[in-house]
């Protein structure tokens, strides 16, 4: 099956105790994406990574890395989480050519509460 | 910048009914793709619908159309004979040839039955 796969879906932890959220594909797309979802601002984007050690900022980067090591697992670390990162996470993928674009598929979702 | 805009924040509808969820879009270009999530309670995020910008025809998805008005720059999405499977967050979206992507911050749709 078609899936991203991402862990853990619930996430707990205390000011400043480093976590790492695990991101993996295995539809082979090129193009993968971190996003944060709060009340009232929709989705914005964290990091992305257009292929293998390729990654830039999105709108909302700080505190927050990411690597691309392998195609297919694109990892989010917080070294230093603090309460305002509290949030719902998705990792999704889609493939890099628009005219092959279906849009993302998305990860289940990490709930991540920082206290 | 391109900009998403979804300007009800909360609909509902009767199960059985018909209800359109309306979203705009900002962009000077002339290809782009747009988009319709659904979000569950369960968090998921499922894609619904799908429209090249190209196309004319506006999609759709058994019980789930577009109305695609480029020129107004509107993307707005009928449900049609509603279930409460359909209650869920609902994200307009638009994606520009140079694959940058933007969301809109969602309509939160409630079927009553």
């Amino acid at each position: 099956e078609a899936q991203v796969t991402q862990n853990p879906r619930y996430l707990i932890t205390v000011t400043g105790k480093k976590l790492t959220v695990t991101c993996s594909q295995n539809m082979n797309h090129e193009y993968m994406s971190w996003y944060r979802q709060d009340p009232g601002l929709g989705l914005r984007q964290i990091y992305y990574s257009m292929n293998v050690e390729v990654t830039d900022k999105g709108d909302v980067p700080e505190g927050y890395k990411v690597s691309r090591k392998e195609k297919r697992n694109f990892p989010l670390i917080l070294e230093s989480p603090s309460p305002n990162q509290t949030s719902l996470y998705f990792c999704a993928s889609r493939y890099y050519r628009a005219d092959q674009n279906y849009g993302y598929t998305f990860g289940s979702g990490t709930r991540l509460t920082v206290v | 910048a391109q900009t998403v805009t979804q300007s009800q924040p909360e609909m509902s509808v009767q199960e059985a009914e018909t209800v359109t969820l309306s979203c705009t879009y900002d962009t000077s270009e002339n290809n782009y793709y747009l988009f319709w999530y659904k979000q569950p309670p369960s968090r998921q995020m499922i894609l619904v619908i799908r429209q090249e910008a190209y196309k004319q025809q506006n999609a759709t998805e058994n019980r789930f159309s577009v109305n695609f008005q480029k020129a107004a720059k509107s993307f707005s999405l009928k449900i049609s004979d509603s279930q409460l499977g359909d209650t869920a967050m609902y994200f307009c979206a638009f994606m520009n040839i140079g694959n940058q992507f933007y969301f809109g911050t969602g309509t939160s749709l409630t079927v009553i039955p």
